[in-house]
């Protein structure tokens, strides 16, 4: 059983550009999250997803970021006109269906995005 | 609303000695806590779990931790480090009423000496 995978792993973008991470849940899995995680810093929850629907994106940026999780296909995290202050590490966890008891998440090896 | 503080950002131990790595939550409902840990340019590991069973966990490599809810405590300890324990160590708190929101504390980076 595969786990968590993100693509790319590493991801170089210009100033102005847009960039976009990909996150394929684990098998099963139809609950989504993506954190980020600045440099010396811990990781901070942007947005919640399930299945075409997004639950909580209280983390998100107002402006010049977007998530999504489609009915097929992996999740994807958006960000347009990236600005130096966008370099990080992104993470994505999954978690199954219904009632997760203890409320796990399995995480991915994450994306870095640098901005030049 | 939930919180976490990781009292220490950096820990520095020899080899064979014991580790200890500390950790307060704040949380108005039953928190279930973890710790993750994180070797350099890697994603996260998850070293144990508390969802309110057995207080004291036990977790992978040695490690294991302790819940003290009269303290909001959830200390993670090991008896005899070794070097591949060096790394950044999280831990974090989510529950119900957070939507699975996972709040993750500053980290702590541990440095083990020959």
């Amino acid at each position: 059983n595969a786990g968590v995978m993100q693509n790319p792993r590493h991801l170089v973008r210009r100033r102005g550009q847009e960039a976009r991470l990909r996150c394929s849940p684990m098998k099963g899995h139809s609950h989504v999250y993506w954190y980020r995680q600045l440099p010396e810093e811990g990781l901070k929850f942007m947005v919640y997803l399930q299945k075409e629907n997004i639950i909580d994106e209280s983390g998100m940026p107002k402006e010049r970021f977007s998530a999504e999780f489609p009915k097929e296909g992996p999740s994807i995290l958006r960000i347009q006109q990236v600005v130096r202050g966008d370099s990080a590490a992104y993470f994505c966890a999954s978690s199954p269906p219904g009632t997760n008891r203890d409320n796990e998440q399995f995480f991915g090896p994450g994306t870095r995005l640098t901005v030049l | 609303a939930q919180s976490v503080t990781q009292l220490d950002s950096h820990v520095s131990v020899s080899e064979g000695t014991p580790v200890l790595l500390r950790c307060n939550y704040s949380s108005s409902y039953s928190p279930s806590l973890f710790w993750y840990v994180q070797h350099p340019n890697k994603g996260l590991q998850l070293l144990l779990k508390y969802t309110s069973a057995a207080t004291l966990v036990k977790g992978i490599n040695g490690f294991e931790a302790e819940f003290k809810k009269s303290e909001t405590s959830f200390h993670l300890t090991k008896p005899s480090a070794h070097m591949s324990d060096a790394a950044e160590y999280f831990c974090v708190v989510t529950t119900k009423a957070a939507g699975n929101k996972l709040t993750f504390g500053g980290g702590t980076r541990v440095l083990v000496k020959p």
